[in-house]
C-alpha cells in the first residue's frame, strides 16, 4: 500500500531552468513532509521539509509548495545546476515513521 | 560534526548465513531507524527504536529479522538464514527532532 507515490521516475532539464518535482500522498493524517537527495552509493541527505500548518517553505534555490486539500506537494529548483543531478524522494510523516516515495532521478544538462 | 556511520558497507553472503549490520548513530540523538531499498524501490521502513521504550518492530519483513539498539546508541540489524530476497540497500537514519539523517548504507548481496 503505497502511501507516498512520486509518479515521474525521472526529469531532464537543463542547467539554469526550473526543475518541478512531484509528490502526491493519501494519508490525510501526514503532518510533516520532507525532501531528501541521494547520489549513489551514499545515504539520502535531508534537503527541506514543510509542516502541514505551512503551504509553502523556502530555502535558498529550493522551495517546497503544500497543498492539502489536494493531498500533494512539489519542490522547486530554481535555477538546476549539474551538482543537482541525483535521486530525489518524497517522504512523509505521521508520528515518527517516515513513508516514502519511489524517487525521481533527475538530471542537468549542461 | 561525525554523521551516522554504518559498517560493512558491502556485504555479500551466501544463501541460509546469518548477517549483522552495524549502524553508529549521530551522538545525541534519541531515536534510531532502519530502512531497506530494494533495486528501483523507495526506502521501506523496518523498525524504530526511541530512547528506553519498546522499538517499534511492525516493519520487519519476517521473524528471521531483528534489531537490537544497545546503551541508546549502536544498532545492530541481524539478518538470520538469508534469502536472495533479502538482497538490498539497508539504511540506518537517526534523529534528535523529526529530520532523519541517514547513514550511507550497506549493500547487501546474498548469492
Amino acid at each position: 500500500d503505497q502511501q507516498v507515490k512520486q509518479n515521474s521516475p525521472s526529469l531532464s532539464v537543463q542547467e539554469g531552468r526550473i526543475s518541478i518535482l512531484n509528490c502526491d500522498y493519501t494519508n490525510s493524517m501526514f503532518d510533516y513532509f520532507l525532501w531528501y537527495k541521494k547520489y549513489p552509493a551514499e545515504g539520502p541527505t535531508f534537503l527541506i521539509s514543510i509542516s502541514s500548518i505551512k503551504d509553502k517553505n523556502e530555502d535558498g534555490r529550493f522551495t517546497v509548495f503544500l497543498n492539502k486539500s489536494a493531498k500533494h506537494l512539489s519542490l522547486h529548483i530554481v535555477p538546476s545546476q549539474p551538482g543537482d543531478s541525483a535521486v530525489y524522494f518524497c517522504a512523509a510523516s505521521a508520528d515518527y515513521k517516515l513513508s516514502f516515495g519511489a524517487g525521481t532521478t533527475v538530471t542537468v544538462r549542461a | 560534526g561525525a554523521g551516522v556511520s554504518q559498517s560493512p558497507s558491502n556485504k555479500v553472503t551466501e544463501k541460509g548465513k546469518d548477517v549483522e549490520l552495524r549502524c553508529d548513530p549521530i551522538s545525541g540523538h534519541t531515536a534510531l531507524y532502519w530502512y531497506r531499498q530494494s533495486l528501483g524501490q523507495g526506502l521501506e521502513f523496518l523498525i524504530y527504536f526511541q530512547g528506553n521504550s519498546a522499538p517499534d518492530k511492525s516493519g520487519l519483513p519476517s521473524d528471521r529479522f531483528s534489531a537490537e539498539r544497545t546503551g541508546g546508541s549502536v544498532s545492530t540489524l541481524t539478518i538470520q538464514r538469508t534469502q536472495q530476497e533479502d538482497s538490498a540497500v539497508y539504511l540506518c537514519a537517526s534523529s534528535f527532532v523529526q529530520e532523519q539523517y541517514f547513514g550511507p548504507g550497506t549493500r547487501l548481496t546474498v548469492t
